[in-house]
């Protein structure tokens, strides 16, 4: 079935420091959605990209879907404790409604 | 309501007991997802409503889950003769159309069975 690999696991950074996390799949997808986790917390959506090669910007977040939408990337710039979590992507089956999540990138930020 | 509400927010249950975890979705919203998530993983799906219509339960672990949604809001996951490996949280989301819409979670149960 249609399965999302995230990496890496897990990333410990200095503050001010950029973070990527990447997701990436052997089938083309339909749409890819990313949300961030607190520590103790539930996931909360971030964004959504559908078109092939499309980049979002929310402030110091990058979204980037790949041309062939079989990869997507979230990147953070000059990190801030603020934004300890981990990150998901999420990716809707390509039949039925089923939302299936990567198993996530922990994000860590020393200050 | 104004958010995706679930309870309870904390549940240990004896080896062997049932269990009856309840989400209330946003008003109005057509779907409705349960997931499982053990401590560092991410959340597994278990099984999707769209109104009182379960159209997926290919996630539930076993035959002792149970989910019913059975007027197309309230939903109520169910879990017989509970074990030690179904201790985790369990998250609710709701979306307000069938795909491509962002999924809104409740704060989870987390169950512990002793």
């Amino acid at each position: 079935g249609q399965q999302v690999m995230q990496i890496p696991q897990y990333q410990h950074v200095q503050e001010g420091e950029d973070f990527t996390t990447y997701c990436n799949s052997s089938t083309t997808l339909s749409n890819i959605q990313w949300y961030k986790q607190r520590p103790g917390g539930h996931p909360v959506f971030l964004i959504q990209l559908v078109k092939s090669g499309e980049v979002k910007k929310q402030k110091r977040l990058t979204f980037q879907f790949g041309e062939a939408k079989k990869n997507s990337s979230l990147h953070i710039t000059a990190t801030q404790t603020t934004d300890v979590g981990t990150y998901f992507c999420a990716v809707y089956m390509e039949y039925g409604n089923k939302l299936v999540f990567g198993a996530g990138t922990i994000l860590r930020v020393k200050s | 309501g104004a958010g995706v509400s679930q309870s309870p927010r904390y549940k240990v249950a004896k080896r062997g007991q049932d269990v009856a975890l309840r989400c209330d979705p946003i008003s109005g919203h057509v779907s409705l997802f349960w997931y499982q998530q053990a401590l560092g993983q991410g959340p597994e799906f278990l099984t999707y409503f769209q109104n009182e219509a379960q159209l997926d339960k290919s996630g539930l672990p076993s035959d002792r889950f149970f989910a019913e949604r059975p007027e197309g809001s309230v939903s109520t996951l169910k879990i017989q003769r509970t074990q030690q490996e179904d201790s985790a949280v369990y998250l609710c989301a709701s979306s307000s159309r069938d795909r491509y819409t962002e999924a809104f979670f409740g704060q989870g149960t987390r169950l512990t069975v002793v």
